[in-house]
């Protein structure tokens, strides 16, 4: 079993670029995954195998990956872009993890 | 159209047994894994388990190995997360979700509304 590491918070004025970052010891070898909740909503898949963006997420989201390290892009940050953001990923026995959840704030 | 709709809010005291459903339409049930996460009020989301309908296979998260019991009734679509003993730390949202393996990697695609879980004496 391993952990994935998020900060709690992160802030950026609108029409800035957000960065979100995900930690994990594993992240070098598993995929890893964005969801985005907003208040009272389910989580929605924002990225998927690191980097890919499913049908419907606007350009401005997107994922990259190095070592241990993966990073949530949010280009041109709207202010609909509030919300709590989760990075998830994978044990090799089908299992998943999700990482604590990060705050964006828009100023 | 992939849609998995939950059972509604439940109140129950600790020590009461609890069944809450997830519903989907075929797509999401045909050669698929249906998991559950939970959220704790205020809190981030936890991987729970995840049951392949067609066999009725489960995987586990340690946390939560022994403490639930993931079902499914692959007849009527329908994916279950149980309790035989409730405890005030269960009060949490419950979401149902569709399990992608394979060359999308493992990860929930679709979700269900949430189902709030209170337990109070």
């Amino acid at each position: 079993s391993y952990d994935l590491t998020q900060p709690p918070s992160v802030s950026v004025s609108p029409g800035q670029t957000a960065t979100i970052t995900c930690s994990g010891d594993a992240l070098p070898k598993q995929y890893a995954y964005w969801y985005q909740q907003k208040p009272g909503q389910a989580p929605v898949l924002v990225i998927y195998k690191d980097s890919e963006r499913p049908s419907g997420i606007p350009e401005r989201f997107s994922g990259s990956s190095s070592g241990t390290t993966v990073t949530l892009t949010i280009s041109g940050v709207q202010a609909e872009d509030e919300a709590d953001y989760y990075c998830q990923s994978a044990h090799t026995d089908n299992t998943g993890v999700f990482g604590g959840g990060t705050k964006l704030t828009v100023l | 159209e992939v849609q998995l709709v939950q059972s509604g809010a439940e109140v129950k005291k600790p020590g009461e047994s609890l069944k809450i459903s997830c519903k989907g339409s075929g797509d999401s049930f045909r050669n698929y894994w249906i998991g559950w996460v939970r959220q704790m009020p205020g809190k981030g989301l936890e991987w729970m388990g995840i049951i392949y309908p067609g066999d009725s296979e489960t995987r586990y998260s340690p946390s939560f190995q022994g403490q639930v019991t993931i079902s499914a009734d692959k007849s009527i679509t329908t994916a279950y997360l149980q309790w035989s003993s409730l405890k005030a730390s269960d009060t949490a949202i419950y979401y149902c979700a569709r399990w992608r393996g394979g060359n999308v990697g493992s990860h929930f695609d679709f979700w269900g509304q949430g189902t709030l879980v209170t337990v109070s004496s």
